[in-house]
């Protein structure tokens, strides 16, 4: 069974600071992806990877930038959060049709 | 470029009652997705379909694909509160694996 996991669940940071959330899986998959969500709203896709030193903007555009150096690891980073950066990002990996994706971070910039 | 949408947004309705929320989507799309949500939580896998005329079905929600009229169902089948939650359909490009998602349907089942 794959293992998607997103740290921290919860983080609540001021305004300016820098901020990193980590996303790994353990089963190898090459493609991963990070949506923002809105509460109650829609999935907007961010960033997403096809493989190490791959990595592409997604359709809403976004402050962060990814890194992918390792398989298993995908982090979003924010360079100086502001409170329009509050949300919930949700980071996935996909095999076939099978995706997986964590349990969230719920970021509030005050 | 793919563009889903869903309707209705919102749903009110009673327990042992059907309903329908339905999902159309404007290129091809490989596969549709359904999914659901619980408030402050992450996406819990539905249902994937992989070819027109795919149908699946799980307890009270049973999943539907027509990929000519380019519109998948989720009906709902004497609902019950415990499907109160928000559903997501998302469709996958063919050109590759990103999802494309719905608005959501935030439903609400009343006792």
């Amino acid at each position: 069974e794959a293992d998607i996991y997103q740290t921290p669940r919860y983080l609540v940071i001021g305004t300016g600071k820098k901020i990193t959330l980590e996303c790994s899986q353990t089963m190898g998959h090459d493609k991963m992806y990070w949506y923002q969500q809105d509460p109650g709203m829609e999935l907007h896709l961010i960033h997403y990877s096809y493989g190490v030193n791959s990595t592409e903007k997604g359709d809403l555009s976004s402050e962060s930038t990814v890194s992918r150096i390792r398989t298993e690891h995908f982090p979003l980073t924010l360079e100086s959060a502001r409170p329009s950066h509050t949300s919930q990002y949700l980071c996935a990996s996909v095999w076939g049709s099978l995706w997986y994706f964590g349990a969230g971070t719920r970021l509030s910039v005050l | 470029e793919l563009k889903v949408e869903q309707n209705p947004l919102f749903l009110s309705m009673q327990e042992g009652k059907n309903y329908t929320i339905y999902c159309n989507y404007s290129t091809t799309s490989d596969r549709l997705y359904w999914y659901r949500q619980d408030p402050g939580k992450s996406l819990e896998s539905l249902f994937v379909l992989l070819s027109n005329g795919a149908v699946k079905q799980e307890g009270r929600l049973m999943a539907s694909l027509d990929t000519k009229a380019r519109l998948s169902t989720l009906h709902i089948t004497a609902a019950v509160h415990d499907l109160s939650a928000t559903y997501f359909c998302a469709g996958e490009e063919t050109s590759g694996s990103r999802l494309t998602f719905g608005e959501g349907t935030q439903l609400t089942v009343n006792p």
